[in-house]
């Protein structure tokens, strides 16, 4: 299975700042890449598909690049609202694989 | 709207089956590509399985194989999840989700119920 790393595994940043989280694939996996949001007791929401585009409704402060193994989500301008755990998943092959997480603090 | 509601979670003992359902609204199931994805407590979501193009093309994660199988009620609308040999590991919240896209391929998940609770206790 492709084994997807992300990085930081948390950080902490403040209102107005500049966020960028990495994910890495152990192959490369094109474009085939999600990004998501999950808050406490709530389900992951979808962010970012095909590596940098943006879903329907989602703020234009998120953006996506990356292709074949290094990726990257980041967020301009942080707001109190982004606070939360983000996550890769690549869909390129089965299984499908998520990576483990960078939980975001709001300072 | 569109709205996915899952069920049939439980409290069960190692080694016993369950059967998970999601029932959908606001679209059709065999309209698109549908996912389950599990979430362990305090552990990040693991994808299980997932299903399209009136289920020609089914995946699911390793620690699944041969035990459980993936399947749509096009009468019911539903999503369901067969779960043989439950182990402790096994324990998640399990979510159903709308795959992005219809056809062969199944994309990631971009719509999501809220869960039903899974629990492997002896």
């Amino acid at each position: 299975a492709i084994q997807m790393t992300q990085s930081p595994s948390s950080l902490s940043a403040s209102v107005g700042d500049r966020v960028t989280i990495t994910c890495r694939a152990s192959q490369g996996i094109r474009n085939d890449l999600g990004w998501y949001q999950q808050r406490p007791g709530k389900a992951p929401k979808l962010l970012i598909y095909t590596a940098s585009t943006l879903q329907s409704g989602v703020p234009s402060r998120f953006s996506g690049r990356g292709f074949g193994t290094d990726f990257t989500l980041t967020i301009t301008s942080l707001q109190p609202e982004d606070f939360g755990t983000y996550y890769c998943l690549q869909d390129f092959n089965y299984p499908h694989t998520f990576g483990q997480g960078t939980k975001l603090e709001i300072k | 709207e569109m709205q996915l509601v899952e069920s049939g979670g439980g409290w069960v003992q190692p080694g016993r089956s369950l059967r998970l359902s999601c029932e959908a609204s606001g679209f059709s199931v065999d309209d698109f590509a549908m996912h389950w994805v599990r979430q362990a407590p305090g552990r990040g979501p693991e994808w299980v399985s997932g299903i399209a193009w009136s289920s020609h093309n089914v995946g699911l994660a390793e620690s699944v194989k041969g035990r459980f199988t993936v399947s749509t009620d096009k009468a019911k609308n539903s999503l369901l999840l067969q779960m043989h040999s439950l182990r402790a590991e096994d324990t998640a919240l399990y979510y159903c989700a709308k795959g992005r896209k219809s056809g062969y391929d199944l994309g990631l998940p971009d719509f999501w119920g809220q869960g039903t609770l899974v629990i492997v206790s002896s």
